[in-house]
C-alpha cells in the first residue's frame, strides 16, 4: 500500500526567501507518479507540480522545483522567492501506476509567509 | 476561474434531509471523482466514475449515493447524514489513463455542515 509522509505541520518564511517542504513517500510499485497541490482558505485544490517515477530530471514550474531523490523516496517542493499569496496548505500526493485512479495525499504542510 | 464547477457552495441540512451536491466539467474529462475533506485533514477519496461507470467506491456508507448521468456531470445524493459527514466534499476530474501526469483538476468544493 502506497503511503505519503509529510512531517511539517507548519511552515514560516520571510517574503522573498526560499522554503523547502518536505515530502516522503512508500511504494512497491515502480511506476508512479508524485504532485503537489496547493489549497488556500477558499478550499480549491491547485496543482502545482508533477515528477514521473522515471523522470531524469526534476520538474520546475515557475518558481516551484520538485527536488526528487528516488533512492531516497523524497519529493520535497522548493518555493523560490516566496510571496504573502503562497501562504496556504501543501500537500504532497502520489498515484501508483498499477491503482492510477487513486491519488493519495499526504496530511499537508500550513506555509505561512511574512512580510 | 476554476474549470471544475461545484454548487451549492455551502449547504446546511438536517439529518432526515435529502439534498445533493452536483459537479460540473467541460474539459472532456472522462474520470471524476468525489473527495471527502474533514478540517485540517488531507482529502479522502469516495468514488471515481470512468467513462460514465463506477469504477471505484472507497467502501463508502450508502447514504451516499453517486450518480454520473453523462461525461460532464457528477452528482452526490446525500439522506439521512449525521452530523460527523460535515465536511468540505471536493469534486475533480482527469483524462482516464495511467500514463503521464494525468492530473486530477479540483473544483471549489461544497462545504457541507449537518445539524
Amino acid at each position: 500500500a502506497q503511503k505519503i509522509t509529510q512531517t511539517q505541520p507548519g511552515m514560516f518564511v520571510q517574503e522573498k526567501e526560499a522554503v523547502t517542504l518536505d515530502c516522503t513517500y512508500d511504494t512497491s510499485d515502480p511506476s508512479y507518479g508524485l504532485f503537489w497541490y496547493k489549497q488556500p482558505s477558499s478550499g480549491e485544490m491547485i496543482f502545482l507540480i508533477y515528477q514521473g517515477s522515471y523522470d531524469q530530471q526534476n520538474a520546475t514550474e515557475g518558481r516551484y522545483s520538485l527536488n526528487f531523490q528516488k533512492a531516497r523516496k523524497s519529493a520535497n517542493l522548493v518555493i523560490s522567492a516566496s510571496q504573502l499569496g503562497d501562504s496556504a496548505m501543501y500537500f504532497c500526493a502520489m498515484r501508483e501506476r498499477t491503482g492510477f485512479q487513486k491519488l493519495v495525499f499526504g496530511t499537508g504542510t500550513r506555509l505561512l509567509v511574512s512580510p | 476561474d476554476t474549470e471544475v464547477t461545484q454548487t451549492p457552495k455551502h449547504l446546511v441540512m438536517g439529518m432526515t434531509n435529502k439534498k445533493s451536491l452536483k459537479c460540473e466539467q467541460h474539459m472532456g474529462h472522462r474520470a471524476m471523482y468525489w473527495y471527502k475533506q474533514k478540517a485540517k485533514k488531507p482529502p479522502e477519496l469516495m468514488f471515481v466514475y470512468s467513462y460514465e461507470k463506477l469504477s471505484i467506491n472507497e467502501s463508502v456508507p450508502s447514504r451516499f449515493s453517486p450518480e454520473c448521468p453523462n461525461s460532464s456531470l457528477l452528482n452526490l445524493h446525500l439522506h439521512a447524514l449525521q452530523p460527523e459527514d460535515s465536511a468540505l466534499y471536493l469534486c475533480a476530474s482527469s483524462q482516464d489513463h495511467g500514463s503521464g501526469a494525468n492530473v486530477l483538476t479540483f473544483g471549489a468544493g461544497s462545504r457541507l455542515t449537518v445539524l
